[in-house]
């Protein structure tokens, strides 16, 4: 059971605009930077967003994020196949003094 | 800009201690801007952390781990080491290892692409 919950799952068409939702506590996103990243299979997970909406250099503008209290959101917009991937939110949580993972959102472009 | 190369044993057998080491390039791992950090994923389950390690020495490890593992840094080679013993099936997993950016989030930035480890009974 992971601290922070995702949907397990999420699709949507070429093109498209999707969103991922995140959920924790005040312990973790609620008090602390919350970032997100892509997961292609075999690959090195890659930072997509760090501190709720901010892109690292070289992350494409389609990707964007944002946090309300304890929710944040990914949206993904102009979806393409190599979007494919899953998605995982993460926090430190100071009650559990550790970095924190949602469960993951494995994407699937239709 | 670092790059993040794991390697171990591939498989190793319950109750015995894994070895992973995490060969950095591209730029020395002793800065005061960067942590030094392992994070594994079970296969079909999320991720987990398992802790992190400055160039220094300084160590945070996750609680529910902290009694089996030890981490250590090598800056003559610009490697970092993780060894966790006492393992059981329920280690088997992906180990990567990520550099740890108090500039960016804070946020584990950059990645390997992991080593598997196979725990075998």
């Amino acid at each position: 059971q992971s601290v922070m919950t995702q949907p397990p799952s999420a699709s949507g068409t070429p093109g498209q605009r999707v969103t991922i939702s995140c959920s924790g506590s005040s312990s973790n996103m609620g008090s602390n930077a919350l970032n997100w990243y892509q997961h292609v299979p075999d690959a090195a997970p890659r930072l997509l967003i760090y501190s709720s909406s901010l892109r690292p250099s070289g992350v494409s503008d389609r990707f964007s994020g944002s946090k309300s209290g304890t929710s944040a959101s990914l949206a993904i917009s102009g979806l393409q196949s190599e979007d494919e991937a899953d998605y995982y939110c993460a926090a430190w949580d100071d009650s559990l003094n550790a970095w924190v993972f949602g469960g993951g959102t494995k994407l699937t472009v239709l | 800009q670092h790059q993040l190369q794991e390697s171990g044993p591939g498989l190793v057998k319950a109750s015995e201690t894994l070895s992973l080491t995490c060969a950095v390039s591209g730029a020395s791992i002793r800065s005061d801007n960067y942590y030094w950090g392992w994070i594994r994923r079970p296969p079909g389950k999320g991720l987990e952390w398992i802790g992190s390690i400055s160039y220094s020495g300084s160590t945070y490890y996750n609680s529910s781990l902290k009694s089996r593992v030890t981490m250590s840094v090598d800056t003559s080679k610009n490697q970092v080491s993780l060894k966790f013993n006492s393992l059981t099936a329920a280690d088997t997993a992906v180990y990567y290892c990520a550099r740890y950016n108090f500039w960016s989030g804070p946020s584990y930035d950059t990645w390997g692409r992991g080593t598997l480890v196979t725990v075998s009974s």
